[in-house]
């Protein structure tokens, strides 16, 4: 099957710093990926959309200056979340596709993410 | 534009029910239609995919049916146990590779 592997799975960080959350596609190639943020009881929110050796689309209201995503190989991409504040503090989940589409979208275990 | 909709909202039954999730979607021309479990805290995992040439897929005591035409899927769980206790959502592409849209959920509690 397909896996996909989440960094870390929580973080705390200070109010003004960043944060990197990788997302690897362990034994396929995935040229998108996506990233979504979800609140507590609520549904997972579509940030941007990652494609390998391009820029991300993001999501309309997302900030992509905050949200940096970079996805450098077929099998890696990044979020950075820049000059942290309070209200970032979420759940971010990362999802691929295998080329081919055989095994769907597969999903990151997730990164909680809180900032003090 | 696809909406995806999903009842009940929330479901608590006895260990050992049959039950049935319903999962519903406006536009009929989809790839393919994938069910997730999440639990709280954690990322989703893939229960089942069924294709859009696919009529059902089954995995263990699931049991995913998909018809297009009239926009619907069911997810069917055998003798629940109380470890199916979870968010389960039901999942189409937006369109080719772009990303899923979800229903919000069906909230499944199976006490012992």
């Amino acid at each position: 099957g397909a896996v996909v592997s989440q960094h870390p799975s929580w973080v705390i960080c200070k109010s003004g710093t960043s944060v990197k959350i990788e997302c690897r596609s362990l034994d396929f190639q995935a040229t998108t990926m996506f990233w979504y943020r979800q609140f507590p009881k609520q549904s997972l929110m579509l940030m941007a959309t990652s494609n390998e050796g391009s820029k991300a689309t993001y999501e309309q209201g997302v900030e992509k200056d905050k949200f940096l995503i970079n996805h450098a190989s077929l099998t890696l991409s990044t979020l950075t979340v820049t000059s942290a504040h309070p209200e970032d503090s979420s759940f971010y989940i990362c999802s691929a596709r295998d080329l081919r589409g055989d095994y769907g979208y597969t999903f990151g275990s997730g990164t909680r993410l809180t900032v003090v | 534009k696809q909406e995806v909709t999903q009842i009940p909202a929330a479901l608590s039954v006895p260990e050992g029910e049959n039950l049935v999730l319903n999962c519903s979607f406006t536009d009929s021309a989809i790839y393919n239609l994938q069910w997730f479990r999440q639990d709280p805290g954690k990322g989703l995992t893939s229960l089942l995919l069924i294709q859009s040439s696919q009529r059902e897929q089954t995995s263990g005591r699931l049991n995913a049916s998909l018809d297009k035409s009239s926009g619907r899927s069911t997810l069917y769980i055998a003798a629940s146990q109380p470890g199916d206790s979870a968010t389960y959502l039901c999942a189409v592409p937006g369109g080719a590779g772009t990303a899923l849209i979800f229903g919000k959920g069906t909230t499944l509690s199976v006490s012992s």
